[in-house]
């Protein structure tokens, strides 16, 4: 089944504690990407990678870091976690099709509260 | 600064009625128009997209409207559903030779179909 993973689902940590969200995509997609979602907000891309080894920033990347050593992996690492950080938030891959993504799919979230 | 600003908030439309939302875009650079549709607790899943090089696309009772003109989008929902109660998300980005640099994506809009 074509899918897109993400663990945790749900995760509570503290202030500064770092921690890595997992991403994994069984598509063979050239693209990925992460986006938190908060409440009057939307959905807000952090980072995006477009191949192995080539990442970058979104609209809100401040915080975050991401890797793509392998196409079908892209963590999201949180390296000192703040209360501003509580969102949920989303992986989506897809391939590229003349240059655009005619289809976005995306995960089923993982919800982080920074206390 | 909010690229996209999609409208109204929330929606309720009867069921068999058209319910439409409404999105305005200020980057002209952008040429990529996708609709997203999230149940929830459910990751966004991509409804239905439009290039500016048309001014209409259907998929089913689905329409997108595009205005080149006044940089503005909207999707149409024709014969609603109570099935179709939903957050929809606009998005824009800018397409280039390797894919959408940036997804920008309006503040959602909550639809619910009363019976």
């Amino acid at each position: 089944e074509a899918q897109v993973t993400q663990n945790p689902r749900y995760l509570i940590t503290v202030t500064g504690k770092k921690l890595t969200v997992t991403c994994s995509q069984n598509m063979n997609h050239e693209y990925m990407s992460w986006y938190r979602q908060d409440p009057g907000l939307g959905l807000r891309q952090i980072y995006y990678s477009m191949n192995v080894e080539v990442t970058d920033k979104g609209d809100v990347p401040e915080g975050y870091k991401v890797s793509r050593k392998e196409k079908r992996n892209f963590p999201l690492i949180l390296e000192s976690p703040s209360p501003n950080q509580t969102s949920l938030y989303f992986c989506a891959s897809s391939l590229l099709d003349r240059g655009l993504p005619e289809t976005q799919y995306f995960g089923p979230g993982t919800r982080l509260l920074v206390l | 600064q909010q690229q996209v600003k999609q409208s109204p908030q929330s929606l309720i439309v009867q069921k068999g009625g058209i319910s439409i939302i409404n999105c305005a875009y200020e980057n002209t650079a952008f040429d990529y128009f996708p609709w997203y549709q999230q149940f929830p607790g459910k990751g966004p899943a991509l409804l239905i997209a439009i290039r500016p090089d048309v001014s209409e696309k259907k998929e089913g009772r689905f329409t997108i409207s595009f205005n080149k003109s006044a940089k503005q989008f909207s999707l149409h929902i024709m014969d609603s559903q109570p099935g179709d109660s939903a957050t929809y998300f606009c998005a824009a980005s800018r397409g280039s030779n390797f894919g959408n640099e940036k997804l920008t994506f309006g503040t959602g809009t909550r639809l619910t179909i009363i019976p």
